[in-house]
């Protein structure tokens, strides 16, 4: 069964500071998707950045990227310039088309920013 | 907003009844997916429906079921609820079951059981 674990219950980070918020997942698949997640207060679920297994370039969506380690079945999310509203629980996520595309969650980060 | 739209927001009842959730899918979107969000469970796939049939199952209980209709709505109906169904629970939709195609989220509906 395909699992998504995230070891960092939660990061702090200073407002304008970079953090990098961990994932790791195990799959026997090759092809595949990861995607971040945002849950802020409000509870509402905000895609933040998706990749593809079969895409070794890095996804960047503005002050986002990951870094995909394919090999080290690693995926994780750095936040450059940080600000008070990237504040929120980060959900890392995996699907795949052999399990109907459901997505499978980490447990989240939660992520504080300092001003 | 994403487009998807859940409803109630809130929803408090006691244990043993019967409760339905309701999910409207984004305009053109076939596929859609429960998810339940609770303290201990964490986020979990319920199911899934494509274009009215079932797709996909995951952890969803017995005592849950759920439906698509032709109109692409969807129902969760939860009975025999107890004090652990108490979760968030989300709709999501995505234009065909792909992993290329994003899953949008609804606003999630809150289910309090006492």
């Amino acid at each position: 069964a395909q699992t998504v674990t995230q070891s960092q219950p939660e990061m702090s980070v200073q407002e304008a500071e970079t953090v990098t918020l961990s994932c790791t997942y195990d799959t026997s698949e090759s092809d595949y998707y990861l995607f971040w997640y945002k849950q802020p207060p409000s509870r509402q679920m905000i895609l933040v950045i998706r990749q593809e297994a079969y895409k070794q370039q890095n996804a960047t969506e503005n002050r986002f990227s990951v870094n995909f380690q394919k090999a080290a079945k690693s995926f994780s999310l750095k936040i450059s310039d940080s600000q008070l509203g990237d504040a929120a629980m980060y959900f890392c996520a995996y699907t795949t088309a052999e399990y109907g595309n459901k997505l499978v969650f980490g447990a989240g980060t939660i992520l504080r920013v300092k001003s | 907003d994403s487009g998807v739209t859940q409803t109630p927001k809130h929803l408090i009842t006691a244990t043993g009844q019967r409760v339905t959730l309701r999910c409207s899918p984004r305009s053109g979107d076939l596929s859609v997916y429960w998810y339940q969000q609770s303290l201990d469970q964490g986020l979990q796939f319920l199911i899934q429906y494509y274009n009215g049939e079932e797709r996909a199952k995951g952890n969803i209980l017995e005592r849950f079921s759920a439906q698509q209709f032709p109109d692409l709505h969807s129902e969760l109906n939860l009975s025999s609820l107890e004090l652990g169904d108490s979760a968030l629970y989300f709709c999501a939709s995505s234009v065909t079951p792909s992993g290329e195609y994003e899953q949008y989220f609804g606003p999630g509906t809150r289910l309090t059981v006492t």
